[in-house]
Protein backbone atom coordinates (compact mmCIF):
# COMPACT_ATOMS: atom_id res chain seq x y z
CA UNK A 1 0.00 0.00 0.00
CA UNK A 2 1.08 3.39 -0.39
CA UNK A 3 3.58 4.88 2.48
CA UNK A 4 3.30 8.06 3.72
CA UNK A 5 6.09 9.34 5.87
CA UNK A 6 5.81 12.00 8.75
CA UNK A 7 8.96 13.77 10.80
CA UNK A 8 9.81 14.15 13.04
CA UNK A 9 7.93 11.94 15.65
CA UNK A 10 8.58 14.10 18.21
CA UNK A 11 9.61 17.26 18.99
CA UNK A 12 10.13 19.29 22.53
CA UNK A 13 10.55 23.23 21.70
CA UNK A 14 10.29 26.06 23.97
CA UNK A 15 7.75 28.88 23.76
CA UNK A 16 8.42 31.18 21.36
CA UNK A 17 9.89 29.09 19.22
CA UNK A 18 8.56 27.63 15.37
CA UNK A 19 8.20 24.12 14.68
CA UNK A 20 8.28 22.46 11.22
CA UNK A 21 6.67 19.07 10.41
CA UNK A 22 6.98 16.94 7.39
CA UNK A 23 4.72 14.99 4.95
CA UNK A 24 6.38 12.93 2.32
CA UNK A 25 4.46 10.47 0.42
CA UNK A 26 7.04 8.05 -0.69
CA UNK A 27 5.65 5.87 -3.49
CA UNK A 28 2.84 8.36 -5.04
CA UNK A 29 2.11 11.80 -5.96
CA UNK A 30 -0.53 13.30 -3.75
CA UNK A 31 -2.15 16.88 -5.31
CA UNK A 32 -4.18 16.84 -1.68
CA UNK A 33 -2.92 16.39 1.82
CA UNK A 34 -4.38 17.06 5.03
CA UNK A 35 -3.32 18.09 8.52
CA UNK A 36 -5.05 17.23 11.56
CA UNK A 37 -4.47 17.59 15.71
CA UNK A 38 -5.39 15.21 17.86
CA UNK A 39 -5.96 15.54 21.78
CA UNK A 40 -5.33 12.61 24.15
CA UNK A 41 -8.12 10.52 24.28
CA UNK A 42 -10.01 12.34 21.53
CA UNK A 43 -10.88 12.35 17.74
CA UNK A 44 -8.79 14.01 14.87
CA UNK A 45 -9.74 17.39 13.74
CA UNK A 46 -9.07 18.23 10.66
CA UNK A 47 -6.96 21.64 10.38
CA UNK A 48 -6.65 22.18 6.90
CA UNK A 49 -6.26 21.17 3.13
CA UNK A 50 -3.33 21.39 1.63
CA UNK A 51 -3.07 21.42 -2.58
CA UNK A 52 -0.09 21.29 -4.62
CA UNK A 53 0.86 24.77 -5.95
CA UNK A 54 -1.80 26.92 -4.17
CA UNK A 55 -2.80 27.67 -0.67
CA UNK A 56 -4.50 25.44 1.80
CA UNK A 57 -7.62 25.74 2.80
CA UNK A 58 -7.92 26.02 6.75
CA UNK A 59 -10.94 24.70 8.42
CA UNK A 60 -12.94 27.62 10.80
CA UNK A 61 -11.07 28.10 13.52
CA UNK A 62 -7.92 27.50 12.59
CA UNK A 63 -5.30 30.93 12.26
CA UNK A 64 -3.72 30.79 9.15
CA UNK A 65 -0.47 32.48 10.31
CA UNK A 66 -0.19 30.45 13.65
CA UNK A 67 -0.07 27.42 11.29
CA UNK A 68 1.57 27.59 7.98
CA UNK A 69 1.37 24.97 5.38
CA UNK A 70 2.71 24.75 2.42
CA UNK A 71 2.84 22.00 -0.43
CA UNK A 72 5.43 22.77 -2.70
CA UNK A 73 5.45 19.15 -4.44
CA UNK A 74 3.36 15.98 -5.49
CA UNK A 75 5.31 14.88 -2.47
CA UNK A 76 5.76 16.82 0.52
CA UNK A 77 3.85 18.94 2.98
CA UNK A 78 5.00 20.68 5.91
CA UNK A 79 3.27 22.24 8.67
CA UNK A 80 4.86 24.68 10.38
CA UNK A 81 3.38 25.70 13.77
CA UNK A 82 4.94 29.64 14.62
CA UNK A 83 5.63 30.67 17.51
CA UNK A 84 4.43 27.82 19.50
CA UNK A 85 2.92 28.01 23.14
CA UNK A 86 1.79 25.80 25.39
CA UNK A 87 -1.35 25.29 24.37
CA UNK A 88 0.05 24.40 21.36
CA UNK A 89 0.86 21.07 22.25
CA UNK A 90 -0.66 18.22 20.53
CA UNK A 91 -0.61 15.18 18.44
CA UNK A 92 -0.49 16.06 14.77
CA UNK A 93 -0.99 13.55 11.93
CA UNK A 94 -1.07 14.05 8.05
CA UNK A 95 -2.67 12.45 5.79
CA UNK A 96 -2.58 11.74 1.63
CA UNK A 97 -5.24 11.14 -0.71
CA UNK A 98 -4.15 8.58 -3.16
CA UNK A 99 -5.32 9.13 -6.75
CA UNK A 100 -9.15 9.20 -7.69
CA UNK A 101 -9.37 5.05 -8.24
CA UNK A 102 -8.66 4.90 -4.39
CA UNK A 103 -11.76 6.09 -4.12
CA UNK A 104 -11.28 8.01 -0.94
CA UNK A 105 -8.93 6.03 0.74
CA UNK A 106 -6.68 8.16 2.79
CA UNK A 107 -3.25 7.16 3.89
CA UNK A 108 -1.15 8.80 7.50
CA UNK A 109 1.57 9.68 8.48
CA UNK A 110 3.05 8.40 11.74
CA UNK A 111 2.47 11.76 13.36
CA UNK A 112 4.01 14.07 15.49
CA UNK A 113 3.84 14.38 19.26
CA UNK A 114 4.63 18.39 20.03
CA UNK A 115 5.16 19.32 23.55
CA UNK A 116 5.96 23.33 23.85
CA UNK A 117 7.64 24.18 27.42
CA UNK B 1 -21.83 15.47 4.77
CA UNK B 2 -22.59 11.97 5.89
CA UNK B 3 -22.41 12.44 9.94
CA UNK B 4 -20.95 9.14 11.51
CA UNK B 5 -22.05 7.71 14.56
CA UNK B 6 -20.61 5.26 16.22
CA UNK B 7 -20.38 3.30 19.87
CA UNK B 8 -17.71 4.93 21.72
CA UNK B 9 -15.95 1.89 23.68
CA UNK B 10 -16.44 -1.68 23.58
CA UNK B 11 -15.04 -4.61 25.25
CA UNK B 12 -14.39 -8.18 23.82
CA UNK B 13 -11.88 -11.07 25.22
CA UNK B 14 -9.53 -12.49 23.14
CA UNK B 15 -10.40 -15.22 20.35
CA UNK B 16 -14.27 -13.54 19.86
CA UNK B 17 -15.50 -12.19 16.87
CA UNK B 18 -16.64 -8.64 17.25
CA UNK B 19 -19.14 -5.96 15.86
CA UNK B 20 -18.83 -2.31 14.76
CA UNK B 21 -21.73 -0.75 13.46
CA UNK B 22 -21.63 2.79 12.64
CA UNK B 23 -24.83 4.34 11.11
CA UNK B 24 -24.63 7.17 8.72
CA UNK B 25 -28.75 7.61 7.72
CA UNK B 26 -27.39 11.00 5.56
CA UNK B 27 -24.94 8.97 3.58
CA UNK B 28 -24.86 10.44 -0.45
CA UNK B 29 -25.13 7.85 -3.30
CA UNK B 30 -21.61 8.31 -4.08
CA UNK B 31 -20.20 7.93 -0.90
CA UNK B 32 -17.69 5.17 0.22
CA UNK B 33 -17.70 4.06 3.99
CA UNK B 34 -13.90 3.24 4.93
CA UNK B 35 -12.64 1.89 8.49
CA UNK B 36 -9.58 3.15 9.95
CA UNK B 37 -7.49 1.53 13.01
CA UNK B 38 -5.38 4.33 15.09
CA UNK B 39 -3.23 2.64 17.65
CA UNK B 40 -2.06 5.53 21.02
CA UNK B 41 0.11 7.68 19.15
CA UNK B 42 -0.06 6.65 15.43
CA UNK B 43 -1.08 7.20 12.75
CA UNK B 44 -4.65 5.47 11.42
CA UNK B 45 -4.60 2.80 9.48
CA UNK B 46 -6.58 1.84 6.26
CA UNK B 47 -8.59 -1.09 7.13
CA UNK B 48 -11.36 -1.78 4.64
CA UNK B 49 -13.24 0.16 2.17
CA UNK B 50 -16.64 -0.34 0.80
CA UNK B 51 -19.78 0.55 -1.18
CA UNK B 52 -22.29 -1.61 -0.53
CA UNK B 53 -23.15 -5.52 0.28
CA UNK B 54 -20.23 -7.38 1.63
CA UNK B 55 -16.56 -6.75 1.49
CA UNK B 56 -13.75 -8.75 2.81
CA UNK B 57 -9.66 -8.68 3.41
CA UNK B 58 -7.67 -10.36 5.17
CA UNK B 59 -8.12 -8.68 8.64
CA UNK B 60 -11.51 -7.94 8.29
CA UNK B 61 -15.17 -7.64 6.60
CA UNK B 62 -17.53 -5.01 6.18
CA UNK B 63 -21.16 -5.27 5.97
CA UNK B 64 -23.40 -2.67 4.10
CA UNK B 65 -26.78 -3.29 3.86
CA UNK B 66 -29.00 -2.48 0.73
CA UNK B 67 -30.30 1.16 2.16
CA UNK B 68 -26.02 1.83 3.14
CA UNK B 69 -27.18 3.94 6.25
CA UNK B 70 -25.38 1.84 8.26
CA UNK B 71 -22.56 -0.30 8.19
CA UNK B 72 -20.79 -3.17 10.02
CA UNK B 73 -16.54 -3.89 10.65
CA UNK B 74 -16.64 -7.60 11.57
CA UNK B 75 -13.02 -8.27 13.02
CA UNK B 76 -13.29 -12.07 13.58
CA UNK B 77 -11.51 -13.79 16.27
CA UNK B 78 -9.19 -10.68 17.94
CA UNK B 79 -6.61 -10.84 20.07
CA UNK B 80 -5.08 -8.75 22.46
CA UNK B 81 -3.09 -6.73 19.29
CA UNK B 82 -6.49 -5.44 18.19
CA UNK B 83 -6.80 -2.88 20.82
CA UNK B 84 -7.32 0.01 19.59
CA UNK B 85 -9.76 3.19 18.11
CA UNK B 86 -12.14 2.24 14.94
CA UNK B 87 -13.42 5.17 13.19
CA UNK B 88 -15.99 4.61 10.20
CA UNK B 89 -15.27 7.57 7.79
CA UNK B 90 -17.86 7.89 4.83
CA UNK B 91 -17.06 10.18 1.60
CA UNK B 92 -16.39 10.65 -1.83
CA UNK B 93 -13.56 12.34 -3.94
CA UNK B 94 -15.40 14.97 -4.40
CA UNK B 95 -15.81 15.82 -0.48
CA UNK B 96 -12.20 15.16 -0.12
CA UNK B 97 -11.43 17.64 2.06
CA UNK B 98 -14.32 17.70 4.24
CA UNK B 99 -14.37 13.93 6.15
CA UNK B 100 -14.74 14.54 8.93
CA UNK B 101 -14.02 11.96 11.36
CA UNK B 102 -16.19 10.67 14.93
CA UNK B 103 -15.42 9.77 18.18
CA UNK B 104 -14.65 6.58 17.04
CA UNK B 105 -15.06 3.31 18.92
CA UNK B 106 -12.72 2.46 21.50
CA UNK B 107 -11.87 -1.80 21.49
CA UNK B 108 -10.24 -3.18 24.30
CA UNK B 109 -9.28 -6.97 24.06
CA UNK B 110 -8.75 -8.83 27.42
CA UNK B 111 -7.66 -12.08 27.97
Amino acid sequence: GAVVSQHPSWVICKSGTSVKIECRSLDFQATTMFWYRQFPKQSLMLMATSNEGSKATYEQGVEKDKFLINHASLTLSTLTVTSAHPEDSSFYICSARGDTSTNEKLFFGSGTQLSVL
Amino acid sequence: LAKTTQPISMDSYEGQEVNITCSHNNIATNDYITWYQQFPSQGPRFIIQGYKTKVTNEVASLFIPADRKSSTLSLPRVSLSDTAVYYCLVGNTGTASKLTFGTGTRLQVTL
